[in-house]
């Protein structure tokens, strides 16, 4: 079955910092890979996916994540983080052959000023 | 264009009783998804209906059920109320089985006293 790990439950950062948040996930022949930020109280929003082609990929609100396959990871960053950018972010995927993502458990973020 | 609804925004509970959960999906979107958010354990899949169907079920007891209506609004049933099901369940829609189109509603809090 696969796995999703989010090696960090908090991450604490300054406003205006860069931050990275941490995903990989156990090994398959395919994968779709995706992240998504959680405010309080709210549903996820879907901040990027990578489907195929371009391992760099750039999402909403300045975030960016890029594959790399041979690590089995799909790092989430902003090089310069805001107040309201503190929420849980959630990395999932999808191995080939699936239709069902697997969560990872969520990395806090918190931007302090 | 609405997003994904879910009824009601919070619910209370006595442990053994019955829970029902609506949500209606986005127009044009045919699977709903749904999902246990349980503090400190992430988004764990629970059913996805697709055309008026169960195509697939997480690792849950018999006591969670659910349905899709012609409409392709779906119901989620909690039987017999356990303490631990205390948790936001979140739905989820997409234009078709990829997981990769998915939109959450905001979810529904539901507290088992």
């Amino acid at each position: 079955a696969q796995s999703v790990t989010q090696l960090d439950s908090q991450v604490p950062v300054f406003e205006e910092a860069p931050v990275e948040l941490r995903c990989n996930y156990s090994s398959s022949v395919s994968v779709y890979l995706f992240w998504y930020v959680q405010y309080p109280n709210q549903g996820l929003q879907l901040l990027l996916k990578y489907l195929s082609g371009s391992t760099l990929v750039k999402g909403i609100n300045g975030f960016e994540a890029e594959f790399n396959k041979s690590q089995t990871s799909f790092h989430l960053r902003k090089p310069s983080v805001h107040i309201s950018d503190t929420a849980e972010y959630f990395c999932a995927v999808i191995p080939g052959g699936s239709y069902i993502p697997t969560f990872g458990r969520g990395t806090s973020l918190i931007v302090h000023p | 264009e609405a997003g994904v609804t879910q009824s009601p925004t919070h619910l209370i509970k006595t442990r053994g009783q019955q829970a029902t959960l609506r949500c209606s999906p986005i127009s044009g979107h045919t699977s709903v998804y749904w999902y246990q958010q349980a503090l400190g354990l992430g988004l764990q899949f629970l059913l996805w209906y697709d055309e008026g169907e169960e195509r697939n079920r997480g690792n849950f007891p018999p006591r969670f059920s659910g349905r899709q209506f012609p409409n392709y609004s779906s119901e989620l049933n909690v039987n017999a109320l356990e303490l631990e099901d205390s948790a936001l369940y979140l739905c989820a829609s997409s234009p078709g089985t990829q997981g990769w189109g998915y939109t959450f509603g905001s979810g529904t809090r539901l507290t088992v006293v």
